[in-house]
């Protein structure tokens, strides 16, 4: 399977743990995207990456959430000391693209369940 | 500012039938519009895309958008539903304006059931 990858897809963890996600995206699409779903919604962005370089945050990116894609390649999402209200979906997303009419593809997503 | 809607949360209608799923939209320049479909506890399908050209757009699983700028829509059809097509569709926009974000803008989705 060629797609975006997603590990692990389903997370329990204790409130004030961290956790961390990882995204492999289609092999060679420069750009990866983390969203977040809570039921009833559609995806929230959180964070953008073109290459290994974040370029876009949303104000949603705390300070306990932190992503990286130090190769370009593969990226992360880290949360730290987690809170019940981060109980969501999280989606990654990749594209092939230099302008503005990439179409993103997303992964299956990692379900996360803060007690 | 980009936005969309999604009018209806949940669409109902009977195998065999046609059925529209509606998104209006709002950008300050072009849109760029597509749509998804989610099936439970799964990521987001790609279904289509419109950037320009031809209004009626064509998609995967026999699914159509028509694109109306006078009336900022962007609907998703299908001539004739199946069962299996019951799911959560989300319709998102991006502003084509020079400059800004390249983050689209999703919908809250439309729960669509398609009965026997």
């Amino acid at each position: 399977d060629t797609g975006v990858s997603q590990n692990p897809r389903h997370k329990i963890t204790k409130r004030g743990q961290n956790v961390t996600f990882r995204c492999d995206p289609i092999s060679e699409h420069n750009r990866l995207y983390w969203y977040r779903q809570t039921l009833g919604q559609g995806p929230e962005f959180l964070t953008y990456f073109q290459n290994e370089a974040q370029l876009e945050k949303s104000r949603l990116l705390s300070d306990r959430f932190s992503a990286e894609r130090p190769k370009g390649s593969f990226s992360t999402l880290e949360i730290q000391r987690t809170e019940q209200g981060d109980s969501a979906m999280y989606l990654c997303a990749s594209s092939l693209g230099s302008g503005k009419t990439d179409t993103q593809y997303f992964g299956p997503g990692t379900r996360l369940t803060v007690l | 500012a980009q936005s969309v809607a999604q009018p209806e949360d949940q669409v109902n209608v009977a195998e065999g039938n046609p059925l529209t799923v509606k998104c209006t939209y709002s950008v300050s320049g072009n849109p760029y519009l597509f749509w998804y479909v989610q099936y439970p506890n799964r990521g987001l399908q790609f279904l289509l895309k419109y950037i320009t050209g031809d209004n009626l757009v064509k998609g995967s699983y026999g699914f159509e958008a028509e694109f109306n700028k006078s009336q900022t829509s962007f609907h998703l059809k299908k001539p004739s539903a199946l069962v299996s097509d019951s799911a959560l569709y989300f319709c998102a926009v991006r502003d084509l304006t020079s400059g800004g974000s390249y983050i689209p803008t999703f919908g809250r989705g439309t729960s669509l059931i398609v009965h026997p």
